[in-house]
């Protein structure tokens, strides 16, 4: 039974640059969720995907979309990337919207410079 | 807006001591989970608690649910190296969302 799997694991780009991060959910799972984690700190809610459409937003600027494809996979796209960017991007994956706990996978490692 | 604190920040203990770390949210909250995450890992799902003053063990961890669903605890009996890692308390955004909200985390060293 496969766990969340994310790719890549690290990445190096260049500020104004953009990104795009996948993430393959737990088999049986239909919702993901995506969270940046800065160094020392929680995760941070950016958004989450349920049905193919975002259901719900974190306090996040619109240079951060994503997408869920009918497989439930994910991508998390990042546009004119910031210095501050450079985070852990941990997608999570849950059944339903409800209380359900989160999945999190390894994550990947953005460093912008 | 909504806040979850927890404290301490860091603990370091020797091993063989007991280990606490609170949770306080600003918002009363429908339900609380815990995880762990090691260093260099990703969180993992330790528990959820979801009745006012619940109280859920697992081996050496107990974890609370307080009266007013506004604040939390995790105690660890007996620490061991394996428990090392940041422990992180997290409310939904909203009632049946499970959209989390982490706290701050604590970290947690032991000390052989």
């Amino acid at each position: 039974d496969a766990g969340v799997t994310q790719s890549p694991t690290h990445l190096i780009k260049t500020r104004g640059q953009q990104v795009t991060l996948r993430c393959s959910p737990k088999s049986g799972h239909d919702t993901v969720s995506w969270y940046q984690q800065a160094l020392g700190q929680g995760p941070q809610f950016i958004f989450q995907y349920y049905e193919e459409e975002e259901r719900q937003r974190g306090n996040f600027p619109d240079r951060f979309s994503g997408h869920q494809f009918p497989n439930y996979s994910s991508e998390l796209n990042v546009n004119a990337l910031l210095l501050g960017d450079s985070a852990l991007y941990l997608c999570a994956s849950s059944l339903g919207q409800g209380n359900s706990p989160l999945h999190f996978g390894n994550g990947t490692r953005l460093t912008v410079t | 807006g909504q806040q979850v604190m927890q404290i301490p920040q860091y603990q370091h203990v020797q091993e063989g001591e007991d280990f606490t770390t609170y949770c306080n949210s600003s918002t009363t909250l429908s339900n609380i989970q815990w995880y762990k995450q090691r260093p260099g890992g990703h969180p993992v799902f330790l528990i959820q608690l979801v009745k006012s003053g619940e109280v859920k063990k697992q081996k050496r961890l107990t974890f609370q649910f307080g009266e007013a669903k506004k604040n939390s605890s995790l105690h660890i009996t007996a620490t061991q190296t394996t428990d090392v890692g940041t422990y992180f308390c997290a409310g939904p955004f909203a009632d049946g969302a499970n959209n989390l909200f982490f706290g701050t985390g604590t970290r947690l060293t032991v000390i052989p």
